[in-house]
Parts: structure tokens; C-alpha cells; sequence
């Protein structure tokens, strides 16, 4: 069965300081998405970005850096001199990525980050 | 601009009181599903659409209902609310179910007492 484990309920730091959001996943399929999305006070949703399970790639997005390592299923997610606006719960999740699928979202519970200033 | 929208944004209801929540999207998704968010848990999948008339339970289905008689429209129906009901929930759409992008709608606040 398919799991994201998001193991830091919560995480504190002043502004200006990086930090980490930890995602391990599992799941028996070879092919599968990853995905993070915010949450910010106001609760909508954002995007942040997909990688597929071919691209071990780390991607950097400005003050934003993601790394994929499938050898330890991880998948996780660093902003880099962070700032109060950063302040939100962020999720990880996974779906499989079969031909036909649902494309069920697997998430995991969230982190959430109170960044202060 | 492409959106999800839903209505209502918030919901207060008594129990048994039949609702419907309704979702719409402007970007001829085929893909959309609904989810609940609750304090620990994270979102769930309720049910989701691979395209008109096509429906199937996600991972928390009962309670709920769904259909899709419109490709733009997911209405997410209760038929008989009760209190563990109370949750915030999501419509979602996305262009296939692979969920290239999957787009949100900002969430409706539902408290069942």
C-alpha cells in the first residue's frame, strides 16, 4: 500500500534560517509522482512542484530546493533563508502512475512551519 | 483565469439536513476528485471522476455522494450530515488523471452539529 510519512508535525525557526521538511514514501509501483503543495493561514492550496519517479534530479525553484533520492524514499524539501510569509503547512504526496489510474493523491499528515521574524 | 471554484466557502448545518456542495471548474479538466481535511490526518480522497458520467469511491467514501453529469461540474452531496462530517474540504481538477497539475478550489469549512 502506498504511504507518505511526513515525520515533523511541526517545525519553529527565525526568519533568515533554512531549514528542512522531511517526506518518505513508499509505495511497490516503479513509476509514481511526488508532489508538495502549501498551505498558507488563509487554507487554500498551492502547488509547488511534481517530479516522476524517473528524474532523481534535485530541482531548485529560487529560495526553494527539493531532494529526490530513491535509494532512501525520500523526498524532501529545504527553503533556504526563510521568511515569516514561509509560514504555512506544507504536504507531501505521492500517486501512482498507471495507465488508466485515478491518480489518487496519497498525502501525508503536513509539517507545519511558523517561521518568525 | 483558470479556477476551481466551490460554494459554499463556510457551512453550518444541523444533522440529517441533506447539502450539497458544488464544484466548478473553467479549464475542461476531465479529472476531478473531492477530499476532506481534518486536524492529523492530512486529505483524504472522498470520490473522484475520470470524466462525465464516470464516478468511483476514493478512500473515505460513505456518507458522501457524488455525480458528474457535466464535465465542468462535481457537486459533492450529503445526503444525511452528521457531526464527523465536520471537515474542511476540496474539490480538485486536473487536465488527466496522471495529475499533471492538479488544480484546488479554496476549500469549503463544513461544521455538522
Amino acid at each position: 500500500a502506498q504511504k507518505v510519512t511526513q515525520a515533523q508535525t511541526e517545525i519553529s525557526v527565525v526568519e533568515k534560517e533554512d531549514v528542512t521538511l522531511d517526506c518518505v514514501y513508499e509505495t511497490r509501483d516503479t513509476t509514481y509522482y511526488l508532489f508538495w503543495y502549501k498551505q498558507p493561514p488563509s487554507g487554500e492550496l498551492v502547488f509547488l512542484i511534481r517530479r516522476n519517479s524517473f528524474d532523481e534530479q534535485n530541482e531548485i525553484s529560487g529560495r526553494y530546493s527539493w531532494n529526490f533520492q530513491k535509494s532512501t524514499s525520500s523526498f524532501n524539501f529545504t527553503i533556504t533563508a526563510s521568511q515569516v510569509v514561509d509560514s504555512a503547512v506544507y504536504f507531501c504526496a505521492l500517486s501512482e502512475a498507471k495507465w488508466g489510474s485515478q491518480g489518487n493523491l496519497i498525502f501525508g499528515k503536513g509539517t507545519k512551519l511558523s517561521v518568525k521574524p | 483565469e483558470a479556477q476551481v471554484t466551490q460554494n459554499p466557502r463556510y457551512l453550518i448545518t444541523v444533522t440529517g439536513k441533506k447539502l450539497t456542495v458544488t464544484c466548478s471548474q473553467n479549464m475542461n479538466h476531465e479529472y476531478m476528485s473531492w477530499y476532506r481535511q481534518d486536524p492529523g490526518l492530512g486529505l483524504r480522497q472522498i470520490y473522484y471522476s475520470m470524466n462525465v458520467e464516470v464516478t468511483d469511491k476514493g478512500d473515505v467514501p460513505e456518507g458522501y455522494k457524488v455525480s458528474r453529469k457535466e464535465k465542468r461540474n462535481f457537486p459533492l452531496i450529503l445526503e444525511s450530515p452528521s457531526p464527523n462530517q465536520t471537515s474542511l474540504y476540496f474539490c480538485a481538477s486536473s487536465l488527466t488523471g496522471d495529475l499533471y497539475e492538479q488544480y484546488f478550489g479554496p476549500g469549503t469549512r463544513l461544521t455538522v452539529t
